[in-house]
């Protein structure tokens, strides 16, 4: 069983749609909770962290921990075409000497 | 633009050479970490460095060496590659916490 568990996709969903995309893990000392947004062939940009359970939303981002069902989630409103990327999510101990471990990413596609 | 810069954008080398890629990090940071991202293994950390000091260790083959200099650049020397090492390879960098990390535009590497 790999650390991170994420679907790859792709999920394509119309334009203005409410898009769920998720991870599982099983260390449970992962602390830190990144999604990142990969457009092809270019860097991951980090859109937001989460420290612990709970929920944090930006803009049109909402993200969610569950840490009792090593579960999270990143909720995307009113998508739109610039959105289609593929998102990663990240984790981290936290204390500042490790590297993040990484899902596969999802690919997502919103449709005009 | 994430502030970090990567040199060369695309290498191209046979089996059994070696190359050296360069990383600047975000002006502040101290830490660096180089990541390599495959089609089947996904992104995947491999080292750390901050202040000039390794912090952590990853996913890192023998035949790959990293350094962090004075003015905080890193290099990541990769030797005797084979046809596997074939991927993008991402720097990152951050402050003295791990969890918020900002990728560079990755160097593609191919080898023939």
């Amino acid at each position: 069983q790999k650390e991170v568990e994420q679907d790859p996709g792709p999920l394509s969903v119309p334009e203005g749609a409410i898009v769920s995309l998720n991870c599982t893990y099983s260390n449970s000392a992962f602390q830190y909770f990144m999604w990142y947004r990969q457009y092809s062939r270019k860097g991951p940009e980090l859109l937001m962290y989460t420290y612990s359970s709970g929920n944090k939303e930006d803009g049109r981002f909402t993200a969610q921990v569950d840490k009792s069902s090593k579960y999270i989630s990143l909720f995307i409103r009113d998508s739109q075409p610039s959105d289609s990327a593929t998102y990663l999510c990240a984790m981290s101990e936290g204390g500042g000497a490790d590297g993040l471990t990484f899902g596969k990413g999802t690919h997502l596609i919103i449709q005009p | 633009d994430s502030g970090v810069t990567q040199t060369p954008k695309h290498l191209i080398t046979a089996t059994g050479q070696r190359v050296t890629l360069r990383c600047s990090p975000r002006s502040g940071d101290l830490s660096v970490y180089w990541y390599q991202q495959s089609l089947d293994q996904g992104l995947q950390f491999l080292i750390q460095y901050y202040n000039g000091e390794e912090r952590a260790k990853g996913n890192i083959l023998e035949r790959f060496s990293a350094q962090q200099f004075p003015d905080l650049h890193s290099e990541l020397n990769l030797s005797s590659l084979e046809l596997g090492d074939s991927a993008l390879y991402f720097c990152a960098s951050s402050g003295y916490t791990s969890y918020e990390q900002y990728f560079g535009p990755g160097t593609r590497l191919t080898v023939t």
